[in-house]
């Protein structure tokens, strides 16, 4: 089945640990998206990728950092600079055409941090 | 810039009670349009989705009409049920080269038996 994987679902994290939240799609996208998602706010872009070895900052990528190396992967990784990391990350995935017709961004399940 | 509003939650409905959730939005040119909807714990799923003005997208009940003039995408469903309980986001892709969805802030809906 093709679809989008994030590992762990749940993730603790001593404060001042790095942490990279994994994800995978098999979907043969080209692009590719990290949300962060708090109560009330909705979807915030960090940050998101066009192709392989080409990244984006979102809105909020301050205290983040990602990599593109595979088209199927895209980690990102939250650092200690990450002032209130705790939220629940989602991973998206989107096939990109010249007319823009499949645009739909695919979701993976999301990975719950948490930092004690 | 692009702009989604969608009116705030929670929502509480009875089954089969009769749904609505607007969504307006702000946007040059012609956006497409998607509702998503959030299962409790989970992931987004596309719900549906309009690409021109007048488009009617509909799924599993739910549809929603593209209304240029009113800038308009409100979601409705004749007959709700306890499994439509979860959150809903309207989001909105520009006419241009941006890849970047434009997302609402999410309505909370809850039905009860």
């Amino acid at each position: 089945d093709g679809g989008i994987t994030q590992s762990p679902k749940y993730l603790f994290r001593k404060e001042g640990q790095n942490v990279t939240l994994s994800c995978e799609q098999n979907l043969n996208h080209d692009a590719m998206y990290w949300y962060r998602q708090d109560p009330g706010q909705g979807l915030r872009l960090i940050y998101y990728s066009q192709i392989v070895n080409d990244f984006q900052k979102g809105d909020i990528a301050e205290g983040y950092s990602v990599s593109r190396e595979k088209k199927e992967s895209f980690p990102l990784t939250v650092t200690s600079a990450q002032k209130n990391p705790t939220a629940f990350y989602l991973c998206a995935s989107s096939i990109e055409s010249s007319g823009g017709i499949y645009n739909e961004q695919f979701f993976g399940p999301g990975t719950r941090l948490t930092v004690l | 810039g692009d702009s989604v509003t969608q009116m705030e939650g929670p929502v509480t409905l009875s089954e089969e009670a009769f749904l609505t959730i607007n969504c307006t939005y702000t946007a040059t040119g012609y956006p497409s349009l998607f509702w998503y909807v959030q299962y409790p714990g989970e992931g987004l799923q596309l719900l549906l989705k309009a690409t021109k003005a007048d488009d009617k997208g509909s799924n599993k009940g739910f549809e929603a009409t593209y209304r240029k003039e009113t800038t308009s995408f409100h979601l409705e469903k004749g007959s709700v049920q306890v499994s439509d309980s979860a959150v809903y986001f309207c989001a909105l892709r520009g006419a241009g080269n941006n890849r970047k969805l434009i997302w609402g802030l999410g309505t909370s809906l809850a039905v009860n038996p």
